[in-house]
C-alpha cells in the first residue's frame, strides 16, 4: 500500500510568489492535514480537509489556504511568500473522522523562500 | 502558549537501557494522546496513541503511560536499540472529530551502542 506523498520534495521560491504543493493520501484515507515544521516552532498544525472541506483550521494567515478534490488529493497555497514562511511542510492523511485516529505522515516539501 | 511541553531536548541511553520520553500538557480538554518518531529528511513516523479513558497502553518496546491529574504521560522504550535514534514528538488532540493535533517541540534520544 503506498503511502503519503508529496511533491515537490525541495521547492526554493523568492519573497512574493506564490506556491503550491500536493498531497496524495494513502488510498482509501479522506482526511488531509498540513502542518508546518520550523525549527523554532516544531510541528503547527495549518488545516484539515475532509470530503473536500475544511474541518479544522489552525492560526496562520489567510495567505496560507488548501483545497481537496473529489478523489481525497490536497493541494496547500501560499500566497504572498515571506522569508518566515521557509519550512518543511508535512501533509498527513488518516482514515476517517467520527473519532481521532492516528495520521500518517509524508515525507514533506522543504519550502526555502528567498 | 505550549500547549504541549516536552521539556528535555535531548536524552542520551545505552542501548540495552530503558529511555523514558516526558510529555506535559496544559489543556484539560485534551483527550487523545499520540507519540510519533522523526528521522531526519522523513515525515514523523506513528509509534503509539492512548486514550484518556486508559492509563497505559503497550506496544512490543513501546509503553505510554497518561497521568491526567498530572496532565502527564511518559513514553517508555525497553531495551533501547541504536535504532531508536530520533526525535520524538508527543501530540495531543481533544477532537472527537477531525485530526486538529498539538505537537509538542520534540525530544531527540541518542541510543549509544
Amino acid at each position: 500500500k503506498a503511502g503519503v506523498t508529496q511533491t515537490p520534495r525541495y521547492l526554493i521560491k523568492t519573497r512574493g510568489q506564490q506556491v503550491t504543493l500536493s498531497c496524495s493520501p494513502i488510498s482509501g484515507h479522506r482526511s488531509v492535514s498540513w502542518y508546518q515544521q520550523t525549527p523554532g516552532q516544531g510541528l503547527q498544525f495549518l488545516f484539515e480537509y475532509f470530503s473536500e472541506t475544511q474541518r479544522n483550521k489552525g492560526n496562520f494567515p489567510g495567505r496560507f489556504s488548501g483545497r481537496q478534490f473529489s478523489n481525497s488529493r490536497s493541494e496547500m497555497n501560499v500566497s504572498t511568500l515571506e522569508l518566515g514562511d521557509s519550512a518543511l511542510y508535512l501533509c498527513a492523511s488518516s482514515t476517517q473522522g467520527a473519532q481521532v485516529t492516528e495520521a500518517f505522515f509524508g515525507q514533506g516539501t522543504r519550502l526555502t523562500v528567498v | 502558549d505550549q500547549q504541549v511541553k516536552q521539556n528535555s531536548p535531548s536524552l542520551s541511553v545505552q542501548e540495552g537501557r530503558i529511555s523514558i520520553l516526558n510529555c506535559d500538557y496544559t489543556n484539560s480538554m485534551f483527550d487523545y494522546f499520540l507519540w510519533y518518531k522523526k528521522y531526519p529528511a522523513e515525515g514523523p513516523t506513528f509509534l503509539i496513541s492512548i486514550s484518556s479513558i486508559k492509563d497505559k497502553n503497550e506496544d512490543g518496546r513501546f509503553t505510554v503511560f497518561l497521568n491526567k491529574s498530572a496532565k502527564h504521560l511518559s513514553l517508555h522504550i525497553v531495551p533501547s536499540q541504536p535504532g531508536d535514534s530520533a526525535v520524538y514528538f508527543c501530540a495531543a488532540s481533544g477532537d472527537n472529530y477531525g485530526q486538529n493535533f498539538v505537537f509538542g517541540p520534540g525530544t531527540r534520544l541518542s541510543v549509544l551502542p
